[in-house]
């Protein structure tokens, strides 16, 4: 298995706090995603990063931010929690953008109250 | 951007039988169409990839096949075995509007029954 961890792995929260979800990978590996995963929805693109500092939008974007200060590590940042975006969150990884695997961690599951 | 649909959203099969996953997409410049496995409390897994150069694509019991004309590929597992049961994703790297991102279908619950 790829090495991606992601953490916390399950988290409750109240509206309108501040939600961030780590996620870590050991495969030295150049492009790193954020998705959700929703009924009905399958897995929507967050945001994606394409190096260190390098970040861009997905088609969910919206109340969502990330960072990428170190190639191993991305977060996502929920300013403000709003129940809508209680989901499970996967992240993943890739060596190459476009024509090649992506690997995916093990996800996070965010409940907002 | 692209949109891909898929179907069936649920799909039961006995034991043996073959089970086939359907998927449309939008983008005629999408060059690249992976298919993913989800066991449940897991992260999706590749399981067969196909690229637009390529009408088929075989490895042991799973099958990709690409009409471009079309612009849908499908899934086919063969023998099915009750360790197949799991959500099936399928998805296409679009290139216009911006693209070179992956864009997946809605998933596809397989259950395989003794």
């Amino acid at each position: 298995d790829a090495g991606i961890t992601q953490s916390p792995r399950h988290k409750v929260t109240e509206t309108g706090t501040p939600v961030t979800l780590r996620c870590h990978q050991t495969e030295n590996h150049r492009y790193m995603y954020w998705y959700r995963q929703d009924p009905g929805h399958g897995l929507r693109l967050i945001h994606y990063s394409y190096g260190v500092k390098d970040t861009d939008k997905g088609e969910v974007s919206d109340g969502y931010s990330v960072s990428r200060s170190k190639t191993e590590d991305f977060l996502l940042t929920l300013e403000s929690a709003t129940s809508s975006q209680t989901s499970v969150y996967f992240c993943a990884i890739s060596e190459f953008m476009g024509l090649r695997e992506q690997f995916f961690g093990p996800g996070t599951r965010l409940t907002v109250l | 951007g692209e949109n891909v649909e898929q179907h069936p959203s649920t799909l039961s099969v006995q034991e043996g039988d073959s089970a086939v996953i359907k998927c449309t997409y939008s983008d005629s410049a999408s060059n690249y169409f992976p298919w993913y496995k989800q066991e449940l409390g897991k992260g999706p897994q590749l399981i067969i990839d196909i690229r637009s150069n390529v009408g088929e694509k075989k490895d042991q019991r799973i099958a990709v096949t690409l009409n471009k004309t079309a612009k849908h590929f499908s899934l086919h597992i063969t023998e099915t075995q009750p360790e197949d049961s799991a959500v099936y994703f399928c998805a296409a790297r679009g290139l216009t509007g911006g693209g070179n991102k992956l864009t997946f279908g809605t998933g596809t619950q397989l259950k395989v029954e003794l």
